[in-house]
């Protein structure tokens, strides 16, 4: 049962234009959500985070949106550089834990 | 800046034998988590340590375990090894543990190693 969703497997985006990538979740007692990226046989790292007191939060070109009612968040890039090419995880933990549940990634293409 | 350093990087081994990973969190960091992550899926939480304690546990084998060190590093290990085990295996650390009730501010980090890569032949 996959409690963290991301729909998408892939996106391709023009460089200079909004990357938008989504995540669903199931479990209501997830407070905490972060976003990664990732290339290949290397570890994630961290680009920002959101917690449910919040339904925005941006970092330079990355703006993070919450919809807790939705159980839904996004991760905005604006503009989008080939450099974004990787793939983008979203991962929520339930209050008072860093068990982070990963969802199953989005690999997003940036082209030139 | 010091990172999660993470040994071996790469590791092959064969069914049934042993192997012991490592995780060096980032400096004055008292928390480590393992996530484990194969071929084409999201990474997994398996099991995390605060102040040398188990904190969390995941979906970890039991023909695994783990501990962390009074250095606050941390070690996997692994026995008895099965094709199925083949995957990237992530250390993170954190500066501190949520506990009951804490606040999670939105500039928590979470930061990851690179990782140590197994084969099992």
């Amino acid at each position: 049962d996959q409690q963290v969703k991301q729909n998408s497997p892939s996106l391709s985006v023009q460089e200079g234009r909004i990357s938008i990538l989504n995540c669903d979740y199931t479990n209501s007692m997830f407070d905490y959500f972060l976003w990664y990226k990732k290339y290949p046989a290397e570890g994630p790292t961290f680009l920002i985070s959101i917690s449910s007191i919040k339904d925005k939060n941006e970092d330079g070109r990355f703006t993070v949106f919450l919809n807790k009612s939705a159980k839904h968040l996004s991760l905005h890039i604006v503009p989008s550089q080939p450099g974004d090419s990787a793939v983008y995880f979203c991962a929520a933990s339930p209050s008072g834990t860093y068990k982070y549940i990963f969802g199953t990634g989005t690999r997003l293409k940036v082209l030139a | 800046a010091a990172g999660v350093i993470q040994s071996p990087r790469h590791l092959i081994k064969e069914k049934r034998e042993t192997a012991t990973l490592k995780c060096y969190p980032i400096p004055r960091h008292d928390t480590v988590y393992w996530y484990q992550q194969g071929p084409g899926q999201d990474p997994q939480f398996l099991i995390s340590f605060y102040e040398k304690m188990q904190s969390d546990k995941g979906s970890i084998p039991d023909r695994f375990s783990a501990q962390q060190f009074s250095d606050y590093h941390s070690e996997l290990n692994m026995s008895s090894l099965e094709l199925g085990d083949s995957a990237l295996y992530f250390c993170a650390s954190s500066p501190k543990s949520p506990g009951a009730g804490a606040v999670l501010g939105t500039n928590e980090k979470l930061f990851f190693g690179s990782g140590t890569q197994l084969s099992v032949l």
